[in-house]
């Protein structure tokens, strides 16, 4: 079975230019999370989504950062404007109610 | 407020035992998970405890204190391949999205 599947898995962009980051959670997962990891703070969530629908956002750190969920099998985070200070990686996670999350191989996310 | 406390880095011989250490403090407790991640890779789920008592798989144990906020990953037979971060989480609340993740304990396992 496919886990979660995550793109791209290496980004190496511009300040200032807008960058995607791309989730395909498991299929029949209902909550899929967005997480961000660096060596100062650790595994950090950004916000999670139920059914498709965005629940907890308070993660997110700034106006620059957003999340969509269009469809139950995809879910995007961007960046825009990206900063310096956005370099880390960035984690996706699906699960259905209850049980364990399961953790995309994440993007490497590095901002020049 | 909420707060998990690990070690930053602890160091064990092939073959041992190590203990890892997890205190919280969080508004609300609805279980607790130990996750493995290798450098590099993604956190990998290792056991979950909502109940005071031991939890055995294999070669690893989880524990749990409700009333001290505390619990511990026991490791035995350590194996050069067990050398990875170990994160402590836990379950805010009452619902599934409020995973609160410690930083994570680097272990290092020398021959």
């Amino acid at each position: 079975d496919a886990g979660v599947i995550q793109s791209p898995r290496h980004e190496v962009t511009e300040m200032g230019q807008e960058v995607t980051l791309r989730c395909k959670p498991i299929s029949g997962h209902d909550y899929l999370f967005w997480y961000r990891q660096t060596m100062m703070r650790g595994l950090e969530l950004l916000i999670y989504f139920n059914n498709n629908v965005p629940i907890d956002d308070s993660g997110m750190p700034e106006d620059r950062f957003s999340a969509k969920m269009p469809n139950a099998s995809f879910s995007t985070l961007k960046i825009q404007p990206s900063e310096p200070r956005d370099s880390a990686v960035y984690f996706c996670a699906s699960t259905e109610g209850g049980q364990p999350q399961h953790f995309g191989d994440g993007t490497r996310l590095s901002i020049l | 407020g909420q707060n998990i406390d690990q070690p930053t880095e602890m160091t064990a011989t092939e073959g041992a035992i190590v203990q890892i250490n997890c205190t919280y403090q969080t508004s609300g407790f609805n279980g607790l998970f130990w996750y493995q991640q290798h450098a590099g890779e993604a956190p990998t789920f290792l056991s979950y405890n909502v109940l005071d008592g031991l939890e055995e798989k294999g070669r690893f144990s989880s524990f749990l204190s409700r009333s001290k906020g505390y619990s511990y990953l026991l490791l035995k037979e350590l194996q050069m391949k067990d050398s990875a971060s170990y994160l402590c989480a836990v379950i805010r609340g009452g619902s599934q999205g409020n995973l609160i993740f410690g930083k994570g304990t680097k272990l290092s396992v020398k021959p």
